[in-house]
């Protein structure tokens, strides 16, 4: 089966512009996160969404960061206005309804804010 | 708050020799524990978790909550083990929800 897909895989902008992740998760899965890992450091969850509900955003600084899954399929992660913290690798990542404790994750996009 | 916690960032040893990955965690419910791994130009993926008490690639984790600990070990280690190592935490209910990680361990098998 096709895994999580993102893009783009790399970013690189200026701080005070915007930037915006895709994301594609595995056919069928319902449950889809967005992770924000920094280097050096383990992911950190901004995001979770069910279907096209928001679950969990308690840790999404949600003034530049926005998300969403309109649809309950794909996802978008928006940063707006991005401040040179925001320099990390954005983690998309999707589970099945069975809840077995498993997140198939994609390979990232890598964002350097200048 | 739960929290994760991974002393090492760096562990070297060399080939065959027995590893054991440390973790520790805070958590005032019941956790549910998970290791994953990272290896060079690959995804995160799942290694195991502490409710299937099983052995994935010769790597073994038991829950101690009198320690709140779930080290990893494996008796003799080989250089494909070489990768990063997450433990990770989840939220109440269990599953994969809201799963909070450790800042990782990279192991280095050496040859």
């Amino acid at each position: 089966e096709a895994g999580v897909a993102q893009s783009p895989r790399y970013k690189i902008i200026e701080k005070r512009q915007s930037v915006a992740f895709w994301c594609n998760p595995i056919s069928g899965h319902a449950t889809l996160y967005w992770y924000q890992q920094i280097l050096g450091q383990g992911p950190k969850l901004l995001i979770q969404f069910q279907n096209n509900g928001v679950v969990d955003d308690s840790q999404l600084p949600k003034d530049r960061f926005s998300a969403e899954r309109l649809k309950g399929v794909d996802s978008t992660l928006k940063i707006q206005p991005a401040k040179l913290e925001d320099s990390a690798v954005y983690l998309c990542a999707s589970s099945s309804n069975r809840n077995t404790g498993e997140l198939f994750f994609g390979e990232g996009s890598r964002l350097t804010v200048l | 708050a739960q929290r994760v916690t991974q002393p090492e960032k760096l562990l070297s040893v060399f080939k065959g020799a027995p590893v054991e990955l440390k973790c520790n965690y805070s958590y005032s419910g019941s956790p549910e524990l998970f290791w994953y791994v990272q290896y060079s130009r690959q995804r995160l993926q799942l290694l195991l978790r502490h409710i299937s008490r099983e052995s994935i690639k010769g790597f073994t984790a038991d829950l101690n909550k009198g320690e709140t600990s779930f080290h990893l070990k494996k008796p003799f280690a080989q250089e494909e083990d070489s990768a990063m190592y997450y433990c990770a935490l989840a939220d109440s209910g269990g599953g994969a929800d809201g799963l909070t990680f450790g800042k990782g361990t990279h192991l280095i098998i050496q040859p």
